[in-house]
């Protein structure tokens, strides 16, 4: 079975502060994500990588970046974290290689709150 | 861009009836759609893939049904038990990125 591995459940971290969320996985996937859920806004891609050290902006990449510096890990970066990045953060990963029919994968997810 | 939309956004049924939960989207040109359980305050848990050259996709008491030309899935839960409460995400896939729709909150009342 994949495992997405996300390397914390819950943060608490102060407004200003930067933080480090980190995902591995263990299947050699190409693809890697990372979303945040928000209550009746659904999933929104932040940013997305299909290889190391490859990244692309997703639909909110605004206040956050990206290294990919292995193919297994992958990291959303808040450079200066502010309150209404409090969420619930999800990375997700996906074979790649040109089979576009690869199911997504989800880590259990990253409940920040800023304050 | 493509709208994924699911309806109802919640479900209260009573234990062993059968139901069904719909997504539509709005561009029929998907690679695959897939659904998704989400337990409160947990990831999302693959339940089915269907490609976009399949028709439906069966595991235990899930059925996925995929019809492409009018944007339409639907997912039907046989023989319903208070442990399927959850959300349930459809997600559809083009070009290696990924829709979601909002979800359906479904609670199997015992």
């Amino acid at each position: 079975d994949v495992k997405v591995t996300q390397s914390s459940r819950y943060l608490v971290k102060r407004t200003g502060e930067k933080v480090f969320l980190e995902c591995v996985q263990d299947m050699d996937h190409e693809n890697m994500f990372w979303y945040r859920q928000d209550p009746g806004l659904g999933l929104r891609l932040i940013y997305f990588s299909y290889d190391v050290k490859m990244k692309e902006k997703g639909d909110i990449p605004e206040g956050y970046s990206v290294s990919r510096e292995k193919k297994e890990r992958f990291s959303l970066i808040l450079e200066s974290a502010s309150t209404n990045q409090t969420s619930m953060y999800l990375c997700a990963s996906s074979i790649g290689q040109g089979l576009d029919n690869s199911p997504l994968h989800f880590g259990n997810g990253t409940r920040l709150t800023v304050t | 861009k493509q709208e994924v939309t699911q309806i109802p956004a919640a479900l209260s049924v009573p234990e062993g009836e059968n139901l069904v939960l719909n997504c539509s989207f709005t561009d029929s040109a998907i690679y695959n759609l897939q659904w998704f359980r989400q337990d409160p305050g947990k990831g999302l848990t693959s339940l089915l893939l269907i490609q976009s050259s399949q028709r439906e996709q069966t595991s235990g008491r899930l059925n996925a049904s995929l019809d492409k030309s009018s944007g339409r899935s639907t997912l039907y839960i046989a023989a319903s038990q208070p442990g399927d409460s959850a959300t349930y995400l459809c997600a559809v896939c083009n070009f290696n990125k990924f829709y979601f729709g909002s979800g359906t909150k479904l609670n199997v009342k015992p």
